[in-house]
């Protein structure tokens, strides 16, 4: 079990927005901020977010992330087909380690 | 183009060591931006990070791992390397190295294509 909580799965339909949520605690999320990562079927994964809301060059606009207290969210809007995959949530922990959440599989209906 | 490169057995016995080889090329390992990690991907399930050797030579490991756990590296050839000793089948997994630009936060930006290792007998 991952000390970073996701939801294993969440799904919309074209065009919705969604979110998936990533809970830790102080001496994780609360203190060292998080990162979000895209991971499509066969592949490595992805840098989306970092710095709890920052996109790196290339990625789409459609997504988003914030951070309060010791939760974050990463958002998805104007879903598309292609947004079908696993997402994780990062950070790092004071007891210095990184930290992956479980993963949420977002199906696009 | 930075680019990482995975290298080692797929099959490894019980009670062995586990031994990974990233060739990293396109940057060096020893620039002062870079954190270089490993990351495991469990069966049909989620990410693990295992440790990271910085561009000094500094290593942070997890702690569930640590004990057995040893990531080292060769400036000279540009590669760095993973030893996990006395493993089980419960380190069957896809192995990632990676490259982690910011220290103490997980921002993996370029990520080798895997190499899957099998413990078994």
């Amino acid at each position: 079990q991952s000390v970073l909580t996701q939801p294993p799965s969440v799904s919309g339909t074209p065009g919705q927005r969604v979110t998936i949520s990533c809970s830790g605690s102080y001496s994780n999320i609360g203190t060292n901020g998080v990162n979000w990562y895209q991971q499509l079927p066969g592949t490595a994964p992805k840098l989306l977010i970092y710095s709890d809301n920052q996109r790196p060059s290339g990625v789409s606009n459609r997504f988003s992330g914030s951070r309060s207290g010791t939760s974050a969210s990463l958002a998805i809007s104007g879903l598309q087909s292609e947004d079908e995959a696993d997402y994780y949530c990062a950070s790092w922990d004071d007891d210095l380690h990184g930290l992956f959440g479980g993963g949420t599989y977002l199906t696009v209906l | 183009q930075v680019r990482l490169q995975e290298s080692g057995p797929g099959l490894v016995k019980p009670s062995q060591t586990l031994s990974l080889t990233c060739k990293v090329s396109g940057v060096s390992i020893s620039d002062n931006e870079y954190y270089w990690t490993w990351i495991r991907q469990l069966p049909g399930k989620g990410l693990q990070w295992i440790g990271y050797i910085s561009h000094r030579g500094s290593n942070y490991y997890n702690p569930s791992l640590q004990g057995r756990l040893d990531i080292s590296r060769d400036s000279a050839k540009n590669r760095f390397f993973l030893s996990l000793s006395s493993v089980t089948a419960a380190d069957t997994a896809l192995y990632f190295c990676a490259r982690d630009r910011r220290p103490y936060h997980v921002q993996v930006d370029v990520w080798g294509k895997g190499t899957m290792v099998i413990v078994s007998s």
